[in-house]
C-alpha cells in the first residue's frame, strides 16, 4: 500500500516568514495529493490540493508544488501569521486502477507554531 | 445542511465492552471513510465505503467493523474494546475518494 513520509515533525517561525512542509509518498500511482490543517481541538479542514498532471498551485499565501519524478510534494506558506499555527497533514490518493475509488494516506503531522 | 454528524464527542469504554461510534452526512457523497488521530501517527484509515452496500479495509481494520446500508450513514462498530482503541476517531465524507474530504467532530474514545 502506499505510505507518506512527513517532515518536520514541528515547525517553529517567526511572524512574516515562510514556513515549508515536505511529504513523499511511495506509490507512483498516487494521483491526489490535498493537505489539511486542523487547528487544537477541531476537525481536519482541507486549506489546498493538487493532481498529479499539475506541477504548481497556489491561493493566496498557500502554494503547493509536487515533483512525480522524485515522489515528492510540499506546502509553502509565505508571511506566515499567528493564526497559522496548527497542525497540518498531507496525504495521497492512491487507486489501483486509476479511478476515484482508492485510499487516501495520510502524513503523521507537522506542528506548526508562528511567534508574534 | 448539516455535513457531517458524528456521534458521541466522548465515551469511555470497559475493556471488552461494544459501542457503534455513528456518522452521517447529507451531502449525498459516495465515498465515507473511518480513522483514527493517535499523537505523532497522523490520521489513519480504518475503513472506507465508496457506496452504500460496499465497504473496504484500511491500514488499521483489526476490532473494527463497517457497513453502508445507505448513502448518508456510515457506523463504525467496536466488537471488544481493548486499550490500544484508545484515541480520536474522525468520521469523513467526500464525493468520490479524489475529492475534498469533509470531516466530522470527532470522537475522543477512552478504553479503562
Amino acid at each position: 500500500g502506499e505510505n507518506v513520509e512527513q517532515h518536520p515533525s514541528t515547525l517553529s517561525v517567526q511572524e512574516g516568514d515562510s514556513a515549508v512542509i515536505k511529504c513523499t509518498y511511495s506509490d507512483s500511482a498516487s494521483n491526489y495529493f490535498p493537505w489539511y490543517k486542523q487547528e487544537l481541538g477541531k476537525r481536519p479542514q482541507l486549506i489546498i490540493d493538487i493532481r498529479s498532471n499539475v506541477g504548481e498551485k497556489k491561493d493566496q499565501r498557500i502554494a503547493v508544488t509536487l515533483n512525480k519524478t522524485a515522489k515528492h510534494f510540499s506546502l509553502h506558506i509565505t508571511e506566515t501569521q499567528p493564526e497559522d499555527s496548527a497542525v497540518y497533514f498531507c496525504a495521497a490518493f492512491y487507486s489501483a486502477g486509476g479511478t476515484s475509488y482508492g485510499k487516501l494516506t495520510f502524513g503523521q503531522g507537522t506542528i506548526l507554531t508562528v511567534h508574534p | 445542511n448539516a455535513g457531517v454528524t458524528q456521534t458521541p464527542k466522548f465515551q469511555v469504554l470497559k475493556t471488552g465492552q461494544s459501542m457503534t461510534l455513528q456518522c452521517a452526512q447529507d451531502m449525498n457523497h459516495e465515498y465515507m471513510s473511518w480513522y483514527r488521530q493517535d499523537p505523532g501517527m497522523g490520521l489513519r484509515l480504518i475503513h472506507y465505503s465508496v457506496g452504500a452496500g460496499i465497504t473496504d479495509q484500511g491500514e488499521v481494520p483489526n476490532g473494527y467493523n463497517v457497513s453502508r446500508s445507505t448513502t448518508e450513514d456510515f457506523p463504525l462498530r467496536l466488537l471488544s474494546a481493548a486499550p490500544s482503541q484508545t484515541s480520536v476517531y474522525f468520521c469523513a465524507s467526500s464525493l468520490m475518494g479524489n475529492t475534498e474530504a469533509f470531516f466530522g467532530q470527532g470522537t475522543r474514545l477512552t478504553v479503562v
